[in-house]
């Protein structure tokens, strides 16, 4: 079956720098999408979402793209903390009922 | 508001042994998901439920059963553990849908020996 993937495995970034991280989906009929950042031993955690009648969408220092023709979704995440190392998945829904499809995700290194 | 609340927290069961793995949320929301993810892969859905009374199978479905009596409870039932369950078992819900922020609770890590 389609399923949302990742380009990079890992990342890393020195600190201060803006970080971005890539996604690529494969199903035409997904129209929501959404990115998680989960920290070790924890559960994914609610970063950003956005639906397919957008291409941007912003939160507190993360920006969420998408672009529709090529079926590609990225995380910029600006001046990059510490506490920003975690693995991040994109997911998307086709809009059922049932849950979401994960990538693999990225994970996200911070460089002192 | 506690969210998404899972037990136990880890948890070594024998083959052929069997458990109950404990999810509740207090938001009021409708519907509720079990995931499974194994070592660097992302969340694999195992059943859902869109209500009271409600489930159906996920991508991942053989090995497990749920039951949904209550909005707020959805227990994942594994009959006969096996290795291949060996896992971190997350629980999600969310209001309305897919469509819709799912929150997850902390998960339980789950090996089977």
């Amino acid at each position: 079956g389609e399923s949302v993937g990742l380009h990079l495995p890992t990342l890393s970034v020195q600190e201060g720098d803006n970080s971005i991280i890539n996604c690529a989906y494969s199903n035409s009929a997904s129209d929501y999408f959404i990115w998680y950042k989960q920290e070790s031993g924890k559960g994914p955690q609610f970063i950003i979402d956005i639906r397919s009648n957008m291409d941007k969408r912003q939160g507190q220092r993360v920006t969420v793209l998408l672009n529709k023709t090529v079926k590609h979704l990225s995380l910029q995440i600006a001046a990059t903390q510490p506490g920003d190392s975690a693995v991040y998945f994109c997911a998307d829904s086709g809009g059922g009922a049932d849950g979401l499809t994960f990538g693999k995700g990225t994970h996200l290194i911070i460089q002192p | 508001n506690a969210g998404v609340t899972q037990t136990p927290k880890f948890r070594i069961l024998k083959i052929g042994q069997s458990m109950t793995l404990q999810c509740t949320q207090d938001m009021n929301h409708n519907y509720m998901y079990w995931y499974r993810q194994d070592p660097g892969m992302g969340l694999k859905l195992i059943y859902y439920s869109v209500g009271a009374g409600i489930t159906d199978k996920g991508e991942v479905p053989n090995g497990y059963n749920v039951s949904r009596s209550t909005t707020e409870d959805f227990p994942l039932r594994l009959e006969l553990a096996a290795p291949s369950q060996t896992s971190v078992y997350f629980c999600a819900s969310s209001y309305t849908g897919a469509t819709e922020t799912q929150y997850f609770g902390p998960g339980t890590r789950l090996l089977v020996l």
